[in-house]
């Protein structure tokens, strides 16, 4: 049964740091993995996706990378602002387009 | 920007009664999907949908609850008889196509049973 971990739980740090946010799954046979963000008592916004067969997706200041055969994602944040505050999930997709989530890293961003 | 919305923003109810969750999915999209999410914990997994039928269930989509695609554009999730252990964020969620797409989701609606 596929597991995912993020780990840390929580995270905070001041304003303009460089930051890595890590996700890891039990079970390598992933189709894709996604990562979301998620504001207080909001829905999920997708961040990236990356396929199984890539290594690394890049959308303006976060860069995600997938190591596949070490059941192992990280989500980079670049020079965080305030405004990235917030509670980051990832998801795998192992086939069927069921999501199964990870219990989510919330971070904190100091102005 | 095409979105996924969700009717209502808020629902309490009470226990035993029926409930119906509306979304009106991404107009292109082909797949669908609910989750649910209880407060404090992970988010869950419920059903997928595709092509009028259900694609996949999870355990905890027992016979209390039902999906539906009434028309063309709404998309409906029905707890027959609600419990107290129900109340919870439940979110929709579409895809252009199945796996291997990204899942777009809507804001949710949460739901307290009392």
């Amino acid at each position: 049964k596929q597991e995912v971990t993020q780990i840390p739980a929580a995270l905070s740090v001041p304003e303009g740091e460089n930051l890595v946010l890590n996700c890891s799954f039990t079970d390598s046979a992933i189709y894709n993995l996604q990562w979301f963000r998620q504001d207080p008592g909001k829905g999920l916004t997708s961040l990236l996706l990356i396929q199984s067969s890539q290594r690394e997706q890049t959308s303006g200041r976060l860069n995600a990378s997938l190591d596949k055969s070490s059941g192992r994602s990280t989500l980079y944040i670049a020079a965080s602002q305030p405004g990235d505050s917030a509670t980051y999930l990832c998801a795998v997709d192992g086939n069927t387009g069921k999501l199964i989530f990870g219990q989510g890293t919330t971070l904190q961003v100091k102005p | 920007e095409p979105e996924v919305t969700q009717t209502p923003s808020h629902q309490v109810t009470q226990m035993g009664q029926e409930v119906i969750l509306r979304c009106v999915p991404i107009s292109n999209h082909l797949y669908f999907y609910w989750y649910r999410q209880i407060l404090g914990q992970k988010v869950e997994f419920l059903v997928s949908f595709y092509n009028n039928e259900i694609s996949e269930k999870s355990e905890i989509f027992d016979d209390q609850f039902s999906v539906e695609r009434p028309d063309g554009s709404n998309f409906t999730l029905k707890i027959r008889s609600t419990k107290l252990e129900d109340s919870a964020m439940y979110f929709c969620a579409s895809s252009e196509a199945g796996q291997q797409e990204t899942q777009y989701f809507g804001p949710g609606t949460r739901l307290l049973v009392l």
